[in-house]
């Protein structure tokens, strides 16, 4: 149980156009699902957390304008990259908690790479 | 200020042999405590998690971890490292009470002689 689906797996954009990416719960509501991101070779990095039906808590040094969360199901959270630059070029991962389920389910992430 | 340190950023042992990961906490109440594997270009595997109970906890592919509480420590072991367990490890933390998310250390990666 508690299995958390990403997609997609990779994408490739140009400069200056928007990505979403999309993070399903499979088999349980999720009433709050993370945001991570991972430079290369470095750690995770929170960097929102959406709670289903309101607005998204981004953490500091994290552009709410730039990453665009939706949070409008139980099973489904979305995040986009709004004019992306090669520098938001990165590894997203999602993750999703409930009331008896920790956030320590991912998803498979996404390597997003802005050309 | 609440941290996890991961002291190793890179180890390499001989197939065959043992291995420890190291990892530390800073945190003012026991966290939920997780272990994860990356390999290259992939997303996170679980190997083991601790909430509460048993200090020592089995996880997947031979791992085990340790928690100790007097040390804030929460240490990864696999008695016989096999090659394909070169990886990069993560230790991370959950607060008791919080939503969900998680704190990660920057890492241990792990090479394999053969």
């Amino acid at each position: 149980g508690a299995v958390v689906s990403q997609h997609p797996s990779r994408v490739i954009c140009k400069s200056g156009t928007s990505v979403k990416i999309e993070c399903r719960s499979l088999d349980f509501q999720a009433t709050t699902m993370f945001w991570y991101r991972q430079f290369p070779k470095q750690s995770l990095m929170l960097m929102a957390t959406s709670n289903e039906g309101s607005k998204a808590t981004y953490e500091q040094g994290v552009e709410k304008d730039k990453f665009l969360i939706n949070h409008a199901s139980l099973t489904l959270s979305t995040l986009t990259v709004t004019s992306a630059h090669p520098e938001d070029s990165s590894f997203y991962i999602c993750s999703a908690s409930t009331q008896g389920h920790y956030g320590y389910t991912f998803g498979s992430g996404t390597r997003l790479t802005v050309v | 200020a609440q941290s996890v340190t991961q002291p190793d950023i890179h180890i390499t042992v001989s197939e065959g042999a043992s291995l420890e990961l190291r990892c530390n906490y800073s945190y003012g109440a026991t966290p939920y405590l997780f272990w994860y594997v990356q390999s290259p270009g992939q997303g996170l595997q679980l190997l083991l998690k601790y909430f509460s109970g048993d200090t020592l906890v089995q996880g997947i592919k031979g791992f085990e971890a340790e928690f100790k509480r007097s040390q804030s420590s929460f240490n990864l072991r696999k008695p016989s490292v096999h090659w394909s367990d070169a990886a990069e490890y993560f230790c991370a933390v959950g607060l008791r009470g919080s939503q969900g998310n998680l704190i990660f250390g920057k890492g241990t990666k792990l090479s394999v002689k053969p």
